[in-house]
């Protein structure tokens, strides 16, 4: 099945820095998601972006699915955008479970 | 507001005692799953369900059941709880022609 590869694995910033983190597969990507777990175990939906971009507010996505990556930009970054950001493709089969990457923790300092 | 719920957000019970972790969507979707989060092995899918009265196993089934008796609710049962059921769970649901997921809140289990 298909496999996803993310970096960097961990990431500390300074509030109000800018970070892309990066997500790659291993076959093609039709379903891509991106997440937000915040440090409270929540698992918030960022974007779902097969493919194209996507902005919403200081985040934006882009996925190039010739190419089997996404990236996940934050700008401006805030202490609460602290935890750990998953991106996931869902397995070709009928159980339509999500496959994920391992994650990007992200420490933002005041 | 579209939203996945799940009940209780926290729970900390003993070995064998039943209990029931209920998830409910008002999205109207037919597509709806469990998933468990440990470190280290990330998330792994329980069950899901394609509509009412079907179900099916995920990868780690060992331990709960599920039932889909209305669209809406997907709750999940743990007849017996072991420790090795501590953990994080997740429900999600989505359309199914439709591919993005939605998950609850998440239940935070400990089994002493």
């Amino acid at each position: 099945g298909i496999q996803v590869e993310q970096s960097p694995p961990d990431l500390i910033l300074q509030e109000g820095a800018n970070s892309t983190l990066r997500c790659n597969f291993s076959d093609s990507v039709n379903n891509l998601q991106w997440f937000h777990q915040n440090p409270w175990g929540q698992l918030i939906n960022l974007f779902y972006i097969p493919s194209g971009t996507k902005q919403n507010g200081r985040l934006s996505a882009t996925t190039v699915a010739t190419e089997r990556y996404s990236l996940l930009y934050i700008s401006s970054s805030q202490t609460t955008d602290s935890g750990v950001y998953f991106c996931a493709e869902i397995n070709a089969g009928n159980n339509r479970k999500l496959i994920w990457g391992l994650g990007t923790s992200l420490a933002v300092n005041p | 507001e579209a939203q996945v719920t799940q009940n209780p957000r926290y729970l900390i019970t003993v070995t064998g005692k039943k209990l029931t972790v209920t998830c409910s969507q008002n999205m109207n979707h037919e597509y709806m799953s469990w998933y468990r989060q440990d470190p280290g092995l990330g998330l792994r899918q329980i069950y899901y369900s394609m509509n009412v009265e079907v179900t099916d196993k995920g990868d780690v089934p060992e331990g709960y059941k599920v039932s889909r008796k209305e669209k809406r609710n997907f709750p999940l049962i743990l007849e017996s709880p072991s420790p090795n059921q501590t953990s994080l769970y997740f429900c999600a649901s989505s359309h199914p022609g439709g591919d993005e997921q939605f998950f609850g809140p998440g239940t935070r289990l400990t089994v002493l």
